[in-house]
């Protein structure tokens, strides 16, 4: 079974609109920490925001936040007043246990129209 | 700025050829790196974790001989793709983190590897 579920190979958004970007995950491990990760045309990762399996909050970075429904195990990302660079792919992933690997979803491909 | 610096960005070499690529930790160290390739329009692949001191940690399907990995010290890891193929040619990025629970994989640029 798939660890990281994101079901949306590509999304649209409106330039200053706001965009969900869909993340399950699937772990019976009560200590994880969920991951979400731009990738510019370019290469790089870059780091956006982290939710701990324990945080009682949404972790929010700017204009990016993390709905996170831990009933549900979905940890979908919010972007707000999408930019021009924001159009990237998007990965979502998972650490679990004591492990310090990263599970990768198939990623999101966002594309911000002006 | 940036804390994990890979190099290089991109080969271009003949078959037959081996290829080091570097990764550095910069701003800390790093007792764990992390190798992951990544073929067009697909997803990071784990290949292998890198320990500082000791061997590396090889996912199922990675061969061990082809990529060679030595992390000497603390700051850096190396990635050596053995006598390459044209079926090696990918994306190649490494990851370094502080070890601590919640704190995220720090990513290298990645490197492009294209055997002719």
């Amino acid at each position: 079974a798939q660890k990281i579920t994101q079901t949306q190979p590509g999304m649209f958004v409106q330039e200053k609109e706001a965009v969900t970007l869909d993340c399950t995950y699937d772990t019976s491990d009560p200590s994880y920490g969920l991951f979400w990760y731009k990738q510019p045309s370019s290469g790089e990762m870059i780091f956006l925001i982290y939710q701990g399996s324990y945080d009682q909050q949404n972790a929010t970075e700017g204009r990016y936040s993390l709905n996170f429904q831990k009933a549900r195990k979905s940890a979908n990302l919010v972007i707000s007043a999408s930019q021009l660079g924001d159009s990237a792919m998007y990965f979502c992933a998972m650490r679990e246990g004591s492990s310090y690997k990263l599970i990768f979803g198939s990623g999101t491909r966002l594309l911000v129209r002006p | 700025g940036a804390v994990v610096s890979q190099h290089p960005s991109r080969v271009i070499c003949k078959s037959g050829t081996s290829v080091k690529i570097e990764c550095r930790s910069l701003d800390f160290q790093a007792t764990t790196m992390f190798w992951y390739r990544q073929f067009p329009k697909q997803s990071l692949m784990l290949m292998a974790t890198s320990n500082e001191g000791s061997k590396a940690t090889y996912e199922q399907g990675v061969e061990k001989d082809k990529f060679l990995i030595n992390h000497a010290s603390l700051t850096l890891s190396t990635l050596t793709v053995t006598s390459a193929h044209p079926e090696d040619s990918s994306f190649y990025i490494c990851s370094a983190m502080d070890p601590v629970w919640n704190q995220p994989q720090h990513f290298g640029d990645g490197t492009r590897l294209s055997i002719l």
